[in-house]
């Protein structure tokens, strides 16, 4: 069964700052998620992975393969961008998503 | 176009009773899944369809947990003889075969 650690738990940063959030999974993977879940709302996928970088607007996700990790950057962040961001992997024997426990990003205005 | 739906949003339930959560996936979508979210932790997986088909059942954590997708688009998800740890928020997502996956808002059960 993949285990999938994320880092930090909790992240608080003031507006503007340059956010990571980083993801690491145990064994070999075909894809994985970047979501994002506000406070009592649905789960909204922002990246879907399995090699390389990609960018939607202020977010930046990267994976490493060999490595078995991952990153999420948001630059210049926003009080908006305060939710939940969860990693989650698909592969290692899985049919459905294995899911890191969450980082809670605060952003102050 | 419509998203995934979940019905009810919120459920109380008594202790023993049973209940009964639907989804809607996208249109076309071939697979479903379903997952559960404890309060403060990371959504776990229960079950997989793809159309009809029960793929993988692995996640379900008791015999009372029990789910059906007999035409391949609507799912439920059953749960009978509820108990307080049932209380969670269940997920439904869908996607096309092994593609992004889509998922509802949940339906929060909470089991008094």
């Amino acid at each position: 069964k993949n285990e999938v650690e994320q880092s930090p738990q909790n992240l608080t940063a003031q507006e503007g700052e340059f956010i990571t959030i980083n993801c690491s999974y145990s064994v070999g993977i075909s894809a994985l998620h970047w979501l994002q879940q506000h406070p009592g709302g649905g789960i909204v996928s922002l990246f879907m992975l399995s090699s390389g970088k990609k960018k939607h607007g202020r977010l930046i996700a990267t994976i490493n393969i060999q490595e078995k990790h991952s990153s999420l950057h948001i630059t210049a962040s926003h009080p908006r961008d305060s939710a939940v961001y969860i990693c989650a992997v698909r592969g290692g024997g899985a049919d459905g998503l294995t899911f890191g426990k969450g980082t809670h990003l605060i952003i102050q205005p | 176009g419509a998203g995934v739906s979940q019905s009810p949003r919120y459920k109380v339930a008594k202790r023993g009773q049973d209940v009964a959560l639907r989804c809607d996936p996208i249109s076309g979508h071939v697979s479903l899944f379903w997952y559960q979210q404890a309060l403060g932790q990371g959504p776990e997986f229960l079950t997989y369809f793809q159309n009809e088909a029960q793929l993988d059942k692995s996640g379900l954590p008791s015999d009372r947990f029990f789910a059906e997708r007999p035409e391949g688009s609507v799912s439920t998800l059953k749960i009978q003889r509820t108990q307080q740890e049932d209380s969670a928020v269940y997920l439904c997502a869908s996607s096309y075969l092994t593609y992004e996956q889509y998922f509802g808002p949940g339906t929060r059960l909470t089991v008094t």
